[in-house]
Formats: structure tokens, sequence, C-alpha cells
């Protein structure tokens, strides 16, 4: 089975930019969340989806984070306009739901100048 | 306060030795514990899961957990230098996969 999918996985933007983040998640699952991870903050929750529903936005992300699935199958995070401080790994992972395991994908590494 | 506390922050081993790492959570709606494993330029990968008090062992990996003090370590015996990783705690209430992650332990397994 294919797992979490995440592209591209290294994005360069300048300040000011929109830049799309793209995840696929894993077949069947109904949960999906986006992480950020920086060394500082460790791993943040930016949103949380449940079978295509909204169910958290991370408020302090609020502002110039949209997340959104399309489908079941395809979501995507939107950064606008970006700022040098959003530089980190953005995480999707996906699962089941409840308490089932949460599998991630390999991230999206992205540097704002 | 961060809801997930891990200890310590880094910690060598080494080759074949034991690893401890340690999590605690100041949140008593926390039903449900995992550790995560991240290596270097990948997303992290679950390890094992442990629900009930007790002990929970899968090969070189034993997790406890003490839900009275809301405690939960891993324990990996005769560690190998590909073990040498990012260890997160992570830990969720009942009825969502919403998962609060600690900020992580750095082991590295010395060969």
């Amino acid at each position: 089975d294919a797992g979490v999918t995440q592209t591209p996985r290294h994005e360069v933007a300048e300040k000011g930019q929109t830049i799309i983040l793209k995840c696929e998640p894993v077949s069947g699952h109904n949960d999906l969340f986006w992480y950020r991870q920086t060394k500082i903050q460790g791993l943040e929750l930016l949103s949380y989806f449940r079978s295509k529903s909204l169910m958290e936005d991370g408020g302090a992300f609020k502002d110039r984070f949209k997340a959104e699935m399309l489908n079941s199958s395809f979501s995507t995070l939107k950064i606008q306009p970006t700022e040098p401080k959003d530089s980190a790994v953005y995480l999707c992972a996906s699962s089941l739901g409840g308490a089932e395991t949460l599998y991630f994908g390999s991230g999206t590494r992205l540097t704002v100048l | 306060q961060q809801k997930v506390q891990q200890s310590p922050e880094s910690l060598s081993v080494p080759e074949g030795g034991m690893a401890s790492l340690n999590c605690t959570s100041s949140d008593r709606n926390f039903q449900y514990f995992w550790w995560y494993r991240q290596h270097s330029g990948e997303g992290p990968k679950a390890l094992m899961s442990i629900f009930s008090d007790g002990d929970k062992k899968e090969g070189r990996f034993t997790a406890h957990l003490n839900k009275a003090s809301l405690h939960v370590s891993l324990h990996i015996r005769d560690s190998q230098p590909s073990d040498s990783a990012l260890y997160f705690c992570a830990a969720s209430e009942a009825n969502t996969g919403k998962l609060t992650f600690g900020d992580g332990t750095v082991l590295t397994v010395k060969p």
C-alpha cells in the first residue's frame, strides 16, 4: 500500500509569496493532519480533518495558513503571504481515526527568504 | 506548560546497551500513548502504542505506562546504531485521533 505522499519535498519562497503544499493520505484513511516541525517549537498541529470536515485549525496559524481537503484523497496547505519565520518542515499525516496509528509523509521543507 | 514532557533531551548509549526514555503528561484527559521515531529526512514513524497500565513488549522495545502518574517510558535493549534517531512521545484523548507530541529525545547509539 502507498503511504502518505507529500509534494514537493523542498520549496524555496520569497517573503510575501503564496505557496501551496500538497498531500495524498493513505487510501481509506478518515483522519488527516497537518503539522509543522521546527527545532524550537517541535511538532505543532496546524489542521485536523475528519472525513473531510475541518475539526481543528490551530488558532495561532489561522491568519495566513489555510488547509483544505478537496476530496478524501487530496489535501492542500496554503500559506499566504509567506514570512521567513514560516521556514520549517511541514508534515502531513493520516489515520483510520480514533486511537489508530498516525502515518506521516516525508514532509516538505520550506525555506522562506 | 507543555502537556507532554520528555526527558532526557538527548541520550547516548553504546551499541548493545539499554536506552531508557521518559515521558510525563500533565493532562488527565489523555488516554492513549504512543512512541514515534524519526530518522533524519523522514517523517515520524510509529514504534508502538500503549493504552493500559503495565508493560508492552515488541521485540527489543518495551513500553511501560502508569496512568495514575501519567508516566510512560520506552526501553530499548540491545541498542543498534540504526536506533539513532529522534524519539517522540505522543498522547491523545479518547474519541479523537489528534496527537499531542512531546519535544523529543535524541538518541545516539555509538558503535
